[in-house]
């Protein structure tokens, strides 16, 4: 069965500072990745996903990930934070074989600093 | 603007009570969800609707009672809940139930249970 890991519970960065949230993945195939945000009091909005081709995938709202099949990792990356961007951030994997769900890893937290 | 409606916002219940949670999509899907959210867990997948006939059952226990009369409507029948059921309930929808479809989520239901 798939499953996903995000290091990190919650990561504090100052506005105009660059960000990178990590997420590996375990699954014997090629994954269908996705990164999702959830803003305090909303539901869970897709930033972006990977399905096959270009290992770098932009995203809405300036955000961007990298496929890396050797580390197992999906990455999601920013240049330049924004106070908007302070919310919870999720990656998924979708997995083929048995059951078509997603599997969530537990979140990071993201703290921007004026 | 969501495509995916849930109502009430906020519940509070005491665990002899009966209610319902209530999920609108306005996106055409085929599929819908409900996922609980607990804090410091991974979002737990509960319930699965592929036009309107339930496809997955995470183990969920009996106090939990999905319904679903149209593609477009999804219910959570509550009884004699437990204090640990208290969560943020997620609905969503998808295109169709695979594992590579992106998931449009609502902005929720945070439960009580006194």
């Amino acid at each position: 069965a798939q499953s996903v890991t995000q290091p990190d519970i919650h990561i504090t960065v100052s506005e105009g500072a660059s960000l990178e949230l990590r997420c590996n993945y375990s699954y014997g195939a090629t994954p269908y990745l996705f990164w999702y945000v959830q803003s305090p009091g909303q539901g869970l909005q897709l930033l972006l996903k990977y399905f096959s081709g270009d290992t770098l995938v932009q995203g809405i709202k300036g955000f961007e990930a990298e496929f890396k099949r050797s580390q197992s990792s999906f990455n999601l990356r920013k240049p330049s934070v924004h106070w908007s961007d302070a919310a919870e951030y999720f990656c998924a994997v979708g997995a083929k074989g048995g059951s078509e769900k997603l599997v969530f890893g537990k979140g990071t937290k993201l703290t921007v600093n004026p | 603007e969501t495509g995916v409606t849930q109502t009430p916002r906020h519940l509070v219940m005491g665990m002899t009570n009966k209610k319902s949670l209530k999920c609108e999509q306005h996106l055409g899907h085929n599929a819908m969800y409900w996922y609980k959210q607990s804090a410091k867990k991974p979002l737990e997948l509960m319930f699965v609707y592929s036009l309107e006939e339930r496809v997955e059952n995470n183990s969920v226990p009996s106090r939990f009672s999905p319904e679903c009369p149209n593609s477009s409507h999804l219910f959570l029948h509550l009884h004699t809940l437990q204090p640990e059921d208290s969560a943020l309930y997620l609905c969503a929808s998808s295109q169709e139930w695979t594992f590579n479809q992106p998931q449009h989520f609502g902005d929720g239901t945070r439960l009580s249970i006194l």
